[in-house]
């Protein structure tokens, strides 16, 4: 079965740094791009982070550009998300989830269960 | 980038009818076209992509049609386990994108 577990989320004052990590089972993780998405409270997805298979090639959302970092490790078959700089508009639980079809690979199933971040003072 | 406008954003309906929930993109997308389910707490599931394929363990009872800008999901018979918020999503312009959502609601 496939397994896609996020952990690192929490509570952070603006302008504070955290690490989201995601472990991945049940499928072959080096054959696949992963990427995170976000969704605010009570509110709709919005795509985040896409990293290659590899981890030679990544693309970022405009709203994050500079400040998220997406990176992975193939030998534990995890994906992080650096999260720098963050703002109260990044308050949002940020899924996980292998990305397939097209290029870069834009159906995302399936889905980790989210990692709930907060940013408040 | 590319907005996907869907309707309604409310449909109340009963066990056993039947749904008809519409995505339509402000510019054409082609044949690139997903549709997500998410309930409460839940994470988003995958149900259609490519318009009109079902992912995988999706039963047959939903299907997705469309092309250009207009797309339609339609569940031909509803089960209790059916009522919940469904996304459309769109690869194919970067950055890809979703709708703000249809809440099928009982």
């Amino acid at each position: 079965e496939m397994q896609l577990v996020e952990s690192g989320g929490g509570l952070v004052q603006p302008g504070g740094s955290l690490r989201l990590s995601c472990s991945a089972s049940g499928f072959k993780f080096t054959d696949y791009w992963m990427s995170w998405v976000r969704q605010a409270p009570g509110k709709g997805l919005q795509w985040v982070a896409s990293i290659k298979h590899d981890g030679s090639d990544n693309y970022n959302a405009d709203s994050v550009k500079g400040r998220f970092t997406i990176s992975r490790d193939n030998a534990k078959s995890a994906v992080f998300l650096q999260m720098n700089n963050l703002r109260v508009g990044d308050t949002a639980v940020y899924f996980c989830a292998r990305a397939r079809g097209g290029m870069p690979p834009g159906w995302f199933d399936p889905w980790g269960q989210g990692a709930l971040v907060t940013v408040s003072s | 980038e590319i907005v996907l406008t869907q309707s309604p954003v409310t449909l109340s309906l009963s066990p056993g009818d039947r749904a008809t929930l519409s995505c339509r993109a402000s510019q054409s997308v082609a044949g690139y076209l997903a549709w997500y389910q998410q309930t409460p707490g839940q994470a988003p599931r995958l149900l259609i992509y490519d318009t009109s394929n079902r992912a995988t363990g999706i039963p047959a009872r939903f299907s997705g049609s469309g092309s250009g800008t207009d797309f339609t999901l339609t569940i031909s018979s509803l089960e209790p386990e059916d009522f919940a918020v469904y996304y459309c999503q769109q690869r194919n312009i970067w950055p890809y994108t979703f709708g703000q959502g249809t809440k099928l609601e009982i």
